[in-house]
């Protein structure tokens, strides 16, 4: 996508390791999402942020899954003690000046698999 | 609250043939509505996006979409299909205020084949 990378495209992990996802998003967005896509399903919603307001949390899953966002900058999707149903593409979003909130520009994704 | 319903997870059309992937949604505030196709093995892409200006929007690669208030309905079509087409697509809500801004709600994909 236009200005958002993502990595690693592929992880594989073992039932209860933790995970960590990361989002290079280009500099000057405006805003950042987190989504996931399990097979066969839609996209979800898991976090997003803006500015230096609080992120909305409201679509992450479990306790075992936080984001962080350094500055405007990376940002890092952590899941702790993944479980096979963590298995997805997470999704890195983000918004830009020119597009202002109406139009996401998406990563490639990183494909988790938990073993 | 938001959510979206896309009638039909696979959709098969001869090349040449008219394209039409229904999507109906669901808002408690104006929404703004989104098509996005996600092409085997690459990122999402923004096809066309509904933001309170003409009910008919045009969108890239020939495809456009109209938004009926009455209807809760924002249907893609594209008048000849290619075999380029082939692909997955969403469409998606989000609200245009209150706790729900930002956010994407997508609807579970509609699978598109073409055929020669």
């Amino acid at each position: 996508g236009a200005g958002v990378s993502q990595s690693p495209s592929n992880k594989v992990t073992e039932k209860g390791k933790d995970v960590e996802l990361r989002c290079d998003p280009i500099s000057g967005h405006t805003a950042l999402y987190w989504y996931r896509q399990r097979l066969g399903q839609g996209l979800e919603f898991l976090i997003y942020f803006q500015g230096n307001s609080a992120p909305d949390k409201s679509g992450l899953p479990s306790d075992r899954f936080s984001a962080e966002r350094t500055g405007e900058s990376v940002s890092t999707l952590t899941i702790q003690r993944t479980q096979q149903e963590d298995s997805a593409v997470y999704l890195c979003a983000i918004t830009n000046g020119t597009s202002g909130l109406h139009e996401q520009f998406f990563g490639p994704g990183t494909r988790l698999t938990v073993l | 609250a938001q959510s979206v319903t896309q009638l039909g997870s696979h959709v098969s059309v001869s090349e040449g043939a008219l394209v039409l992937l229904r999507c109906n949604y669901s808002s408690s505030v104006p929404p703004y509505l989104f098509w996005y196709v996600q092409y085997p093995n690459q990122g999402l892409q923004l096809l066309l996006k509904y933001t309170s200006a003409a009910t008919l929007v045009k969108g890239i690669n020939g495809f456009e979409a109209e938004f009926k208030k009455s209807e809760t309905s924002f249907h893609l079509t594209k008048p000849s299909a290619h075999m380029s087409d082939a692909a997955e697509y969403f469409c998606a809500v989000r609200g245009a205020g209150g706790t729900s801004y930002g956010k994407l709600t997508f609807g579970q994909g509609t699978i598109l084949t073409v055929h020669p």
